[in-house]
């Protein structure tokens, strides 16, 4: 079955960084395009990036929030994800989720932008 | 950017009612390549979302076949043929067409 379990988030200050993980297993990982979504407390899904597959050039894609400041990234060899946040808002708390193609769904990681 | 409009946004349903919920897009979901990626995702409450429609009307493993989807272009519906206690929560839609990715607002799915 696929599992995903995301790693690495907390609490942050405004304009800090904050590096997220996400491993995979149970499936072809280098198969899949990988996504990051996320939930604001009380709000609904946002998606914020997606990277596709080698034969795909790596490709990523950005929501316009978060374009310019955060890079989504990808290791095969590991079956990991990442999602590199930079000069954090406190617009970007949130709760986010790593899913392989909508079909598998991580539990989450809270990251909370406060001073 | 895609704007999907999702309708209603709360619908109140008993037990082994029929229920459908509508998404609506900004613009046509008809990729290049013939596939229309608008898909349907339902998050329980203080769960993760999980995928029951893909590619419009397609079931995913493991989803009942009480789910359905329909639609082409702009308008797409999601069915629910009996509802069940374990079907509560907020349905997404979600296309993948056009990028940057959007989801629909959400409908939340109460007991009457």
């Amino acid at each position: 079955a696929v599992q995903l379990v995301e790693s690495g988030g907390g609490l942050v200050q405004p304009k800090e960084s904050l590096k997220i993980s996400c491993a995979a297993s149970g499936f072809t990982f280098s198969n899949a395009a990988m996504y990051w979504v996320r939930q604001a407390p009380g709000k609904g899904l946002e998606w914020v990036a997606r990277i596709r597959t080698k034969p795909n050039n790596y490709a990523t894609y950005y929501a316009d929030s978060v374009k310019g400041r955060f890079t989504i990234s990808r290791d095969d060899s590991k079956s990991m994800v990442y999602l590199q946040m930079d000069n954090l808002k406190t617009e970007d708390t949130a709760m986010y989720y790593c899913t392989a193609q909508l079909r598998g769904w991580g539990q989450g990681v809270m990251v909370t932008v406060s001073s | 950017d895609v704007v999907l409009t999702q309708t209603p946004p709360t619908l109140s349903a008993t037990i082994g009612q029929s229920v459908s919920i509508s998404c609506r897009s900004s613009q046509s979901l008809l990729h290049s390549n013939g596939n229309t990626y608008l898909h349907w995702l339902l998050q329980r409450p203080g769960q993760s979302p999980q995928l029951l429609i893909y590619l419009v009307s397609r079931l995913e493993s493991g989803v009942p076949n009480r789910f359905s989807g329909s639609g082409s272009g702009t308008d797409f519906t999601l069915k629910i043929s009996g509802v069940e206690a374990e079907d509560l929560g907020v349905y997404y839609c979600v296309q993948g067409t056009h990028a940057p990715d959007t989801f629909g607002a959400g409908t939340k799915l109460e007991l009457k």
